[in-house]
């Protein structure tokens, strides 16, 4: 069955870094999405992607976050500037359809983000 | 805004037994979807079973099957011949039929299954 891999698994950087989250969603997949998960907290959605744009973004996702689909393949999250509160583990999803149509989210195994 | 409630951090069962993992909601809305997803160890979250709100009928998966009361606005998960296998964290979700892309989740409920 086909998956969304995510890369690297962790990922360790110091606070005012940058950092590139990649993700390569399932091939016929057209919408795409970036979650976090803070330890013992909700999962929160951030982002979701669309035909090359944001199609909607939380109040988490604000200047220092950015997504990317640099080729046919990978979906990245970008953080500009790192604080050590983004220190958590980033879901890449993606679904077949959108919002009007029941399409469940398909994710991977997630990125351990640690801010030091 | 839209609400995810799981009031039960952790649950216990006994292999091959029953357990019921439960989940409110809070919504104005009449049209939206309803997910219970699984995230093993591994932490790839996979979906388990899913409702449509304007589907009287419980939806049920193999040992999976949820009570949907939408007058409640309650969406409780039932593990039937429950395996070791079904150890995870299990999250409710919430999405609306319109408008939006976003998921909400729950805390999640621990599942632990006991040999």
């Amino acid at each position: 069955e086909p998956e969304v891999t995510q890369t690297p698994s962790h990922q360790v950087t110091q606070m005012g870094q940058e950092v590139i989250l990649r993700c390569v969603p399932i091939s016929n997949h057209l919408y795409f999405y970036w979650y976090r998960q803070i330890l013992g907290q909700k999962v929160e959605f951030l982002v979701s992607f669309y035909n090359n744009e944001i199609s909607e973004k939380s109040e988490i996702f604000d200047d220092q976050f950015s997504v990317e689909r640099p080729d046919g393949s990978n979906f990245t999250l970008k953080i500009r500037s790192t604080k050590l509160e983004d220190s958590a583990m980033y879901f890449c999803a993606s679904s077949e359809r959108g919002i009007s149509y029941n399409s469940p989210l398909h994710f991977g195994n997630g990125t351990r983000l640690t801010v030091t | 805004a839209q609400t995810v409630t799981q009031s039960q951090p952790e649950m216990s069962v006994q292999e091959a037994e029953t357990v019921t993992l439960s989940c409110t909601y809070d919504t104005s809305e009449s049209d939206y979807y309803l997910f219970w997803y699984k995230q093993p160890p591994s932490r790839q979250m996979i979906l388990v079973i899913r409702q449509e709100a304007y589907k009287q009928q419980n939806a049920t998966e193999n040992r999976f099957s949820v009570n949907f009361q939408k007058a409640a606005k309650s969406f409780s998960l039932k593990i039937s011949d429950s395996q070791l296998g079904d150890a995870a964290m299990y999250f409710c979700a919430y999405r609306s039929a319109r408008g939006t892309y976003k998921y909400i989740f729950g805390t999640g409920t621990r599942l632990k299954v006991l040999a």
